[in-house]
């Protein structure tokens, strides 16, 4: 069936360091891989998306990385700042007209 | 910016009861949303609705749940008679599939059951 899953449930970074959050899938019909922040009692919120056709997109301060041949899927972010705190999901879309599949989150520390 | 908003922010209500879970999606959005979150779990996806109907429901969303768009603003989450188990959060979302965008989640409704 189909899964989006996460290896670590937890880690920490130290304030200005990079981090990388990983999460493998199953699904190889998924069109979309979506990673999202939640910071505590607020909703899920877009961070940055990547299509099934690419193995690498760039935001501000985040880079997602997906690879299918092993159909995993990463998240860079660079210089973190304690506003980095927060859970983190992948998720995953078949196509733009289908539901999001949230995987287990990842919460991120950011030590001083 | 526009957002998505949920009332309420928490809800607290005896075993047995109707909760109505309200959402008002972003105003040009199309597809809309609800999705529930366990204490400390993951989102779960409970019901997708489109064109005034359900597109898709989950395993989750039984004959308890409802949904509905009364007018032409908000989108509800009716749950008939409340569990124990139902204490979550609540998040409606909504998409504009016509520009190919992410979806937008609301702060969320943190519905306990007592």
């Amino acid at each position: 069936g189909e899964s989006v899953g996460l290896h670590l449930p937890t880690l920490s970074v130290q304030e200005g360091d990079n981090s990388i959050i990983n999460c493998a899938y199953s699904n190889s019909a998924s069109d979309y891989f979506i990673w999202y922040k939640q910071e505590s009692g607020k909703g899920p919120q877009f961070i940055i998306d990547i299509r099934s056709n690419m193995d690498k997109r760039q935001g501000q301060r985040v880079t997602v990385l997906l690879n299918k041949t092993v159909k995993h899927l990463s998240l860079q972010i660079a210089a973190t700042q304690p506003g980095d705190s927060a859970v983190y999901f992948c998720a995953e879309n078949r196509n733009r007209d289908d539901k999001i599949i949230f995987g287990k989150g990842t919460r991120l520390h950011i030590l001083p | 910016e526009p957002e998505v908003t949920q009332t309420p922010s928490h809800q607290v209500t005896q075993m047995g009861q109707e909760v109505i879970l309200r959402c008002v999606p972003i105003s040009n959005h199309l597809y809309f949303y609800w999705y529930r979150q366990i204490l400390g779990q993951k989102v779960e996806f409970l019901v997708s609705f489109y064109n005034n109907e359900i597109s898709e429901k989950s395993e989750i969303f039984d004959d308890q749940f409802s949904v509905e768009r009364p007018d032409g603003s908000n989108f509800t989450l009716k749950i008939r008679s409340t569990k124990l188990e139902d204490s979550a959060m609540y998040f409606c979302a909504s998409r504009d599939l016509t520009a190919n965008t992410e979806a937008f989640f609301g702060q969320g409704t943190r519905l306990t059951v007592v």
